[in-house]
């Protein structure tokens, strides 16, 4: 069964750079076919995609983060990265990663969906 | 930019049927998913592909899409689908979220 596991600092300062990992366990982040996302929730607030990145580092962001925004795979040790860069309070957020699966129809209509998730990390920005 | 738009919150009966709707332009030209979100816990993805549901998600759990609307629907609502629901779709190599419905079975 896959599973994700998010680890991060917990508290920054403003200005600083946010740097998460997640670590997948029970499959392989060298699947073929699957990109992998991070997905985050301000306390209280509905859910932002962040970003997805496929196992080879194609990657694809959001562009109100891009900007700010690295994202990284590991293959050898099973694990994807984040950095975001210049954090404000407004980043403040329950950050979540997840598999990022696709599928094209036979009439070339793009689906994809995140399944499973990981149970998430809390990070604040607070002076 | 495109946005998927969702009622805040939906009330159904125990036993009854809600139906929780997620709009967007030409939505029914896309494909859209949906999440269940208790909480304190993750996102569960409940439909997938419109109509598509994970392995362990019941039966009860339906989706369908057309025009500008998705419909997440639950028949026989039970207490324990009392939840956060997103709908989420795909538009100019962008994920979308909804922002989310809050379902109370009263």
């Amino acid at each position: 069964q896959l599973q994700l596991q998010e680890s991060g600092p917990g508290l920054l300062k403003p200005s600083e750079t946010l740097s998460l990992t997640c670590s997948v366990s029970g499959g392989s982040i060298s699947t073929s076919g699957f990109y992998w996302g991070w997905i985050r929730q301000p306390p209280g607030r509905g859910l932002e995609w962040i970003g997805s990145i496929f196992n080879s580092g194609i990657t694809n962001f959001s562009p109100s983060l891009k900007s700010r925004l690295t994202m990284s795979v590991d293959t050898s040790k099973n694990r994807l990265s984040l950095k975001l860069n210049s954090v404000t309070a407004a980043d403040t957020a329950v950050y979540r990663c997840a598999r990022h699966d696709n599928f094209y129809d036979t009439s070339g209509y793009y689906s994809n969906w995140f399944d499973p998730w990981g149970q998430g990390t809390l990070v604040i920005v607070s002076s | 930019s495109y946005a998927l738009t969702q009622p805040p919150s939906v009330s159904v009966s125990p036993g009854q049927t809600a139906s929780i709707s997620c709009s967007g332009d030409n939505l029914g030209d896309k494909y859209a998913s949906w999440y269940q979100q208790k909480p304190g816990q993750s996102p569960v993805l409940v439909i997938y592909q419109h109509n598509k549901r994970p392995s362990g998600i019941p039966e009860r759990f339906s989706g369908s899409n057309s025009g500008n609307t998705a419909t997440l629907t639950i028949s026989g609502t039970q207490a324990l689908d009392e939840a956060d629901y997103y709908c989420q779709t795909w538009d100019s190599n962008t994920v979308l979220f909804g922002g989310g419905t809050k379902l109370t079975v009263l």
